[in-house]
C-alpha cells in the first residue's frame, strides 16, 4: 500500500512568509507525527495528533507553529513569519495505534528553504 | 528526560563484514522501546528493527540484529554480511512509556567499501 506522503517536496521563502506543508499518512493510521531535522541532526519531535486533536505539541519551538488535522487524516503543518531558522527538513509519520511497539512510518519529508 | 547517545560519527566497513553501531540511552521510565532507522541520501528514514525494554529475547530482522543489555542501557545494532546498499546515515531513538514521540540520537554515518 501507500507510504506517507508529504507535499510540497521542496519549498523555498523569503523571510516574513506564511507556509503550510502537508502530510497524508498510511491509510487507516490513527496516530500523526511531525518531526524537524536540520542539517547534521537526528529529527526533533514537534507534535503528536491522536485522530483530530493534538496530544501533544511540546516540541513547538514557539507561537509561530501551528498544525491542524481536522478529519483525522491528513494534516497541515503552518508557520507563520518565517525565519532563516526555520529552515530544516519537516518529517511527518504515522503509526497505527499508539502502543509502545507500533512503527512510526516516515515520509520523504519536506525540506524548507528561508531566504 | 531521555537521551539517546550514539558516539560513532562515521563508521567505514569493508563489504561482507559483519558491523556494529552503538547506542546508549538514558531513561528513568521502567518502560521504554528502541528503534533503529535508516537513512539513505534520498532522505527518507527507513524502519529497521524495534526492541521493547520487557522483551526477553534480542530482536533480529533479517540481518539486522539488536544487541539489548538493558543493565549497560545499551542497544547496539548488528548488521551481519554488510552490503554496497547498507551505506546510509543510522539513528537510534527511543520512546518511553509515558509519551509517544520518539527521541533520536545524533547518528552514524556508515560506509560499506567495495
Amino acid at each position: 500500500g501507500a507510504g506517507v506522503s508529504q507535499t510540497p517536496s521542496n519549498k523555498v521563502t523569503e523571510k516574513g512568509k506564511y507556509v503550510e506543508l502537508r502530510c497524508d499518512p498510511i491509510s487507516g493510521h490513527t496516530a500523526l507525527y511531525w518531526y524537524r531535522q536540520s542539517l547534521g541532526q537526528g529529527p526533533e519531535f514537534l507534535i503528536y495528533f491522536q485522530g483530530t486533536g493534538a496530544a501533544d505539541d511540546s516540541g513547538l519551538p514557539n507561537d509561530r507553529f501551528f498544525a491542524v488535522r481536522p478529519e483525522g487524516s491528513v494534516s497541515t503543518l503552518k508557520i507563520q513569519r518565517t525565519e532563516r531558522g526555520d529552515s530544516a527538513v519537516y518529517l511527518c509519520a504515522s503509526s497505527l495505534g499508539i502502543t509502545m511497539g507500533d512503527t512510526q512510518y516516515f515520509g520523504p519529508g519536506t525540506r524548507l528553504t528561508v531566504l | 528526560a531521555q537521551k539517546i547517545t550514539q558516539t560513532q560519527p562515521g563508521m567505514f566497513v569493508q563489504e561482507k563484514e559483519a558491523v556494529t553501531l552503538d547506542c546508549t540511552y538514558d531513561t528513568s521510565d521502567p518502560s521504554y522501546g528502541l528503534f533503529w532507522y535508516k537513512q539513505p541520501s534520498s532522505g527518507e528514514m527507513i524502519f529497521l528493527i524495534y526492541q521493547g525494554s520487557y522483551d526477553q529475547q534480542n530482536a533480529t530482522e533479517g540481518r539486522y540484529s539488536l544487541n539489548f543489555q538493558k543493565a549497560r542501557k545499551s542497544a547496539n545494532l548488528v548488521i551481519s554480511a554488510s552490503q554496497l546498499g547498507d551505506s546510509a546515515m543510522y539513528f537510534c531513538a527511543m520512546r518511553d512509556g509515558g509519551a509517544q514521540k520518539l527521541v533520536f540520537g545524533q547518528g552514524t554515518r556508515l560506509t560499506i567499501n567495495p
